[in-house]
């Protein structure tokens, strides 16, 4: 059963405009919410997170948020960028057990 | 301080050998991870190390297994290859237990092919 969804294969988005990527939980004992970028031939990198006692958390154009009665989390950046194209990872965990990844969006920037 | 370090990038089997892959962490990093990442599945976690010791394991059949050394380099190995095992592997670690504020640095990961 998959606990991290992504519903979005692939996002485009014109430069300069705000792009919303989504992510769905079906755990609400996950108290931890990372967001990676993954660039093609690299390893994800550690983008932003969130505890589950917050509901938004903010790193100059990236900023999530957290919704918990709806189980749902959102990555948004502003503005978007060239570099931004990428697939971005939702993750979870409970404590320090296993990190659960999604399946990944791709982030299309266009110009 | 140098990222966290996966040999080899590419390596090509065939279906019934066996693989082992190598993972140097962050130094100072005593926690290490490994992931599969295939096309659509996203990354599926395999196995966590902390200290020498695996602390959690994914639902991968046995003939997937690491181990840790007490310089916190990780191996993960594949035994009786199968074509489904052509994935992508990653490794990240972690300084404690890749807790949120501790997120995990991943390696540019071992492209493993099955043929």
């Amino acid at each position: 059963d998959q606990q991290v969804k992504q519903n979005s294969p692939s996002l485009s988005v014109q430069e300069g405009r705000i792009s919303i990527l989504n992510c769905d939980y079906t755990n609400s004992m996950f108290d931890y919410f990372l967001w990676y970028k993954k660039y093609p031939a690299e390893g994800p990198t550690f983008l932003i997170s969130i505890s589950s006692i917050k509901d938004k958390n903010e790193d100059g154009r990236f900023t999530v948020f957290l919704n918990k009665s709806a189980k749902h989390l959102s990555l948004h950046i502003v503005p978007s960028q060239p570099g931004d194209s990428a697939v971005y990872f939702c993750a979870a965990r409970i404590g320090d057990d296993k990190i659960i990844f999604g399946k990944g969006t791709r982030l299309h920037i266009l110009p | 301080k140098a990222g966290v370090t996966q040999t080899p990038r590419y390596l090509i089997k065939t279906r019934g050998q066996q693989v082992t892959l190598s993972c140097s962490p962050i130094s100072g990093h005593r926690s290490v991870s490994w992931y599969q990442q295939t096309p659509g599945q996203g990354l599926q976690f395999l196995f966590e190390y902390f200290s020498e010791t695996q602390r959690n394991k994914g639902n991968f059949p046995g003939r997937f297994s690491g181990r840790q050394f007490s310089n916190s380099r990780s191996e993960m190995n594949v035994s009786t290859l199968e074509l489904g095992d052509s994935a992508l592997y990653l490794c990240a670690s972690s300084l404690a237990t890749g807790a949120g504020n501790s997120p995990l640095h991943f390696g540019n990961g071992t492209r493993l092919t099955v043929t």
